[in-house]
């Protein structure tokens, strides 16, 4: 089973800020976040991964609490090309287990 | 830059044939991984590969089999196929360091129908 709870759904408008939660309670010390997201029937796109600090990249931000119990992945100016499935997945070094993630809807 | 092939990109087999599925990790990368998504469905884990030995195995049907070769390229071969099979399969790769940081990089898939 997914080590991983999310909305299965969300509506963002076209330019503002996406915030998708995700609550990872059973994390281990070891086990990073990882968040993929996937467009319609193509391949899983990487986004971006922490293990316990914040992290930002040309995509996204990750914000990880200090508990490391959630993190909320952060699209800061969303486009209609986000919408997409999004994948909150706590990994260590195998197998990626997907939940059934986040359905994100940007509205023009 | 270089990303995750796989070959064929779509497949049309009949029930009881065979298939095979290719993929090529993205350069350097050791460890290869397959997924299948059934219709509707989420991507499941199937098996991976590091340094040509096998190294998980998830629910995968004793009809598939897959190797990796000595280039780290990997097939999935799928036999007596099934009107269940009928899914995407994503191949998957990474490069081991082994410290929680192994993200893996996916192809395109390869579309599989089964009539």
């Amino acid at each position: 089973d997914a080590k991983t709870t999310q909305p299965p759904s969300m509506d963002c408008a076209e330019g503002r800020a996406a915030n998708l939660p995700c609550n990872h309670s059973t994390i281990s010390g070891n086990e990073y976040v990882y968040w993929y997201r996937q467009i319609h029937s193509q391949g899983p796109q990487y986004i971006i991964h922490g293990l316990k600090n914040n992290e930002t990249n040309e995509m996204a931000s990750l914000i990880i609490t200090e508990d490391r119990k959630s993190s909320t992945l952060i699209l800061p100016h969303a486009t209609l090309r986000d919408t997409a499935v999004y994948y909150c997945i706590v990994s260590g070094d195998d197998k990626i287990i997907f939940g059934k993630g986040t359905r994100l809807h940007i509205l023009p | 830059a270089a990303g995750v092939i796989q070959s064929p990109r779509h497949l049309i087999k009949e029930k009881r044939e065979t298939a095979t599925l290719k993929c090529y990790p993205i350069p350097r990368h050791d460890t290869v991984y397959w997924y299948q998504q059934g219709p509707g469905q989420d991507p499941q884990f199937l098996i991976s590969f590091y340094e040509k030995m096998q190294s998980d195995k998830g629910s995968i049907p004793d009809r598939f089999s897959a190797q990796q070769f000595s280039d780290y390229h990997s097939e999935l071969n799928m036999s007596s196929l099934e009107l269940g099979d009928s899914a995407l399969y994503f191949c998957a790769s990474s490069l081991r360091f082994g410290r929680g940081t192994d993200t893996q990089y996916f192809g395109p898939g390869t579309r599989l129908t089964v009539l």
